[in-house]
């Protein structure tokens, strides 16, 4: 069974470049899944930032395109989300996911960024 | 961009009753597409249904998804304790290739 599980800093500045790191564990990441970013504000909804095959294409939310990269790990098993030029508005909580049937599950744990000085 | 919109935002019901969840679409949506989830405090997301009508692996047979179109229902047939949660309905679409969710349903204990 795939599980998934966040890592990297919890506190970032303003105007810096969030980065996170999802590792995958109990398949591989080459297994025909697409990975996913989702984030969650404290309190709110939930809003879909991207996702990536192992192949390397990605998909973006436009919303969200001009500041995220995604990128994927094959020898570590990993994917990664990069969010530059933060504001308050990026505090949240990010989750990763395994995309397969137009839906997401399995699910990480998710991990609290916050963007403060 | 479709918004699919979910109501009503919250719903307050007894344990035993039956909850009926709706998300609506701006414009048409696959049935394919369209799936819930369940996430409860200080936990991820869950998946319930996809496909709008299929049952994810370990979901009650009390949770069905039902609809089509632009029109979802998801319906818990006989509300136990741990079903009081917030609901979301989430969609895709091919071109751009995106995932949107519905704003949530919070179901509270009445």
């Amino acid at each position: 069974q795939v599980q998934l599980q966040e890592s990297g800093p919890g506190l970032v500045k303003p105007s810096g470049t969030l980065s996170l790191t999802c590792a995958v564990s109990g398949g591989s990441i080459s297994s025909g899944y697409w990975w996913s970013w989702v984030r969650q504000p404290p309190g709110k909804g939930l809003e879909w930032i991207g996702e990536i095959y192992h192949s390397g294409t990605t998909n973006y939310n436009p919303s969200l395109k001009s500041r995220v990269t995604i990128s994927v790990d094959k020898s570590k098993n990993q994917f990664s989300l990069k969010l530059s030029s933060v504001t308050a508005a990026d505090t949240a909580v990010y989750y990763c996911g395994g995309t397969s049937w137009y839906s997401l599950d399995p699910w990480g744990q998710g991990t609290l960024v916050t963007v403060s000085s | 961009e479709i918004v699919l919109t979910q109501s009503p935002g919250t719903l307050s019901l007894s344990p035993g009753e039956r909850a009926t969840l709706s998300c609506r679409a701006s414009q048409s949506v696959s049935s394919s597409y369209l799936a819930w989830y369940q996430q409860k405090p200080g936990q991820a997301p869950r998946l319930l249904i996809y496909g709008a009508s299929s049952r994810a692996t370990g979901i009650p047979d009390r949770f069905s998804g039902s609809g089509s179109g632009t029109d979802f229902t998801l319906t818990i047939s006989r509300l136990e304790p741990e079903d009081f949660a917030v609901y979301y309905c989430q969609q895709y679409v091919s071109s751009p290739a995106m995932y949107t969710f519905g704003q949530g349903t919070k179901l509270e204990i009445k």
